[in-house]
């Protein structure tokens, strides 16, 4: 089935160790998005790629970097992860830009950072 | 700036109650899209269902249904009979035609009990 994928689904970081979280899509969409979701709180967007276009949301911190090498990956690099940064990591797709007029978004199952 | 706002943080009822969860937007475009996520402990996102702003016609879909009312920018959810297994936080999202990210309210955690 075409599908959002995350690994791992829990990653455990030392604090200030750089981290990378990996998504992989196999729905072809042009539009890559990552999500972060601390507990007990909303998703809230850190960045997203519109094919190699890279958007970034003007409260996202520095230390998070992504990387979009083709269609089908996206990668999510934390540089020096504090504890704050303990979270839900959620990818999700769209086919366009248009808002999810056309098949709406599809999320992964997200992967769980612990930091200590 | 578009915005979601759900009031209502928890709930709690008893299995077979109904229950509606309000979601309250804002945006400045004439087309976005309203959308419902459930969000079971294992944390994944359930996709349950997408609106675009021009479809104003209520859903049911078996025990859930949605009212949407543009008039008062809102997009209830309502579970009637709810059951141990709806329990979970649900998230109302709204998305831009222009711009296309899709932003979550707060959430609103739902608790049904035997």
């Amino acid at each position: 089935d075409a599908m959002v994928i995350q690994n791992p689904r829990y990653q455990v970081t030392q604090f200030g160790k750089p981290v990378t979280l990996s998504c992989s899509q196999t729905l072809n969409h042009n539009v890559m998005y990552w999500y972060q979701q601390k507990s007990s709180q909303a998703p809230k967007l850190l960045f997203h790629y519109y094919d190699k276009d890279f958007n970034n949301e003007a409260d996202t911190p520095d230390n998070f970097q992504s990387r979009r090498p083709n269609t089908s990956f996206c990668f999510l690099d934390i540089r020096s992860p504090g504890l704050g940064d303990a979270a839900m990591y959620l990818c999700a797709t769209s086919r366009d830009g248009s808002g999810g007029a056309n098949y709406g978004y599809t999320f992964g199952s997200g992967t769980r950072l612990t930091v200590v | 700036a578009q915005k979601v706002t759900q009031a209502q943080t928890e709930i709690s009822v008893v299995e077979k109650e109904d229950v509606t969860l309000d979601c309250v937007y804002e945006t400045r475009d004439t087309t976005y899209y309203l959308f419902w996520y459930k969000q079971p402990p294992s944390g994944e996102l359930v996709f349950l269902i997408r609106r675009n702003s021009f479809d104003e016609q209520n859903e049911i879909s078996g025990r859930y249904s949605w009212n949407f009312q543009k008039s008062t920018s809102s997009f209830n959810f309502t579970i009637t009979a709810s059951q141990v297994v709806d329990s979970a936080v649900y998230f109302c999202a709204l998305s831009e035609f222009q711009g296309g990210k899709l932003i979550f309210g707060q959430g609103t955690e739902l608790s049904v009990k035997p």
